[in-house]
């Protein structure tokens, strides 16, 4: 069982849906993450939070707007997608970091798999 | 150059096979290092933390080389059920960046 819970497990959306995938950890991490990943590909980064604020994002479109409410949930906000958008998202958490370096191991949830018709 | 290198494969070996996968990285000053297993439309998973020193989990040898700036993963007397993708990850310093190799596919054969 992961410790890291996604819900929803599968979303199906229509390209002017707004929709919202949630992600939940209780180890007390303080680095949360959102990975992309298409099939045949590996995880590709998206947004990391560290202490609930924003640290990273990677260039990523406007119609995903991430969330993080507190220290346990990381939201991620869906808002006109393109088919291409469909994929595995991932969530990720973390517990150590040195600097701005990681420097445990990410701890993944099972991901929520995103069709946009 | 890519940042993290990885052979796709697939490695296609019988059960009972030894193999051994290899990702090179190109910033010196990475950090840490690990590999994960991911199963078919499942979540990555960790496999095992890589130390300096080298370390094993069972029939899984880990290795660094800082030198050589490549990390190995060594799996033996394989077993159907390691059939998987095997992703290399290596944290550079700064920024928070987590980095996957493209993962090495391996098939386990009876």
């Amino acid at each position: 069982d992961t410790e890291v819970t996604q819900t929803p497990k599968h979303l199906v959306m229509g390209m002017t849906n707004k929709k919202s995938l949630k992600c939940e950890q209780h180890m007390g991490h303080r680095a949360m993450y959102w990975y992309k990943q298409k099939a045949k590909k590996p995880p590709e980064l998206m947004f990391v939070y560290s202490y609930e604020k924003l640290s990273i994002n990677e260039s990523v479109p406007s119609r995903f707007s991430p969330e993080c409410p507190n220290s346990s949930l990381l939201n991620l906000h869906l808002h006109a997608l393109q088919p291409e958008d469909s994929a595995l998202y991932l969530c990720a958490s973390s517990q150590d970091f040195k600097g701005r370096v990681v420097v445990s191991p990410l701890h993944f949830g099972n991901g929520t798999r995103l069709t946009v018709t | 150059r890519k940042e993290v290198e990885q052979d796709p494969g697939p490695f296609n070996v019988p059960e009972g096979a030894t193999v051994a996968f290899n990702c090179t990285y190109s910033n010196s000053a990475s950090q840490s290092f690990f590999w994960y297993r991911q199963d078919c439309r499942k979540e990555p998973k960790l496999l095992m933390s890589v130390y300096s020193s080298g370390n094993e989990d069972g029939r899984f040898t880990a290795q660094l080389n800082r030198a050589s700036q490549y990390i190995s993963l060594l799996i033996r007397d394989s077993k159907l059920s390691d059939s998987a993708t095997y992703l290399c990850v290596v944290n550079p310093p700064g920024g928070f960046k987590t980095i996957f190799g493209a993962g090495t596919r391996l098939f386990v054969k009876a």
